[in-house]
């Protein structure tokens, strides 16, 4: 079975600051990550993809995974209002069959 | 980035009626389609997986009766909720599978059953 774990929030942090956003996982055998956005009303959109350990930035975000841990995090440098979304946290057992499992996401909130 | 697409992009139905929403991959071939529900305030979930041109995967729970899916090509797959009732009023969300095994959501389907 795997499970995602994420911290419902709201996550409340000034504009301008760094958002940290975090997210755990049960099964050893994930192999991909996904970071997705999805605001009010409207759809999950793709933000992050990483598949080995370590940072990999694109931006302002970046998505930082630690098997060993199973964690795996996004981070949001200069956040700005428009950010407020829900962050959702994915992640699949990668090859060709692979079914993802979504956490509950993480709702932020960035106040000017 | 990849383009799904879902039509409608709400419906508003009276109970007993059935609603066909089609998903549609614009600019890659999905071999595998997604259908997900989502309720307010909850988190995604994975109602089916969609593969073409065989019988679709259906999570624990889901009614494989009630919502029959349809993957006829590799760019379309559709979901129909049959004799449809209150509570099958949700978001319905499909998600197509990239050759890259990125996924990409469609903008979704708002149901409202009366």
């Amino acid at each position: 079975q795997k499970e995602v774990e994420q911290n419902s929030g709201p996550l409340s942090v000034p504009e301008g600051a760094i958002a940290s956003l975090n997210c755990t996982y049960s099964d050893r055998g994930s192999q991909s990550f996904f970071w997705y956005r999805q605001y009010s009303g409207k759809s999950p959109e793709l933000i992050m993809s990483i598949y080995s350990n370590g940072d990999k930035e694109d931006g302002r975000f970046t998505a930082q995974l630690n098997k060993a841990s199973q964690y795996v995090s996004l981070l949001i440098r200069d956040s700005q209002p428009s950010d407020s979304a829900t962050y959702l946290c994915a992640l699949g057992l990668g090859g060709g069959s692979y079914i993802p499992t979504f956490g509950r996401g993480t709702s932020l909130i960035v106040h000017p | 980035g990849a383009v799904v697409s879902q039509h409608p992009s709400r419906v508003i139905c009276k109970s007993g009626t059935s609603v066909k929403i089609e998903c549609r991959s614009l600019d890659f071939q999905a071999t595998t389609m997604f259908w997900y529900r989502q309720f307010p305030k909850q988190s995604l979930m994975l109602m089916a997986t969609s593969n073409e041109g065989s019988k679709a995967t259906y999570e624990q729970g889901v009614e494989k009766d009630k919502f029959l899916i349809n993957h006829a090509s590799l760019t379309l797959s559709t979901l129909t909720v049959t004799s449809a009732h209150p509570e099958d009023s949700s978001f319905y969300i499909c998600s197509a599978r990239s050759p890259q095994e990125t996924q990409y959501f469609g903008p979704g389907t708002r149901l409202l059953v009366l």
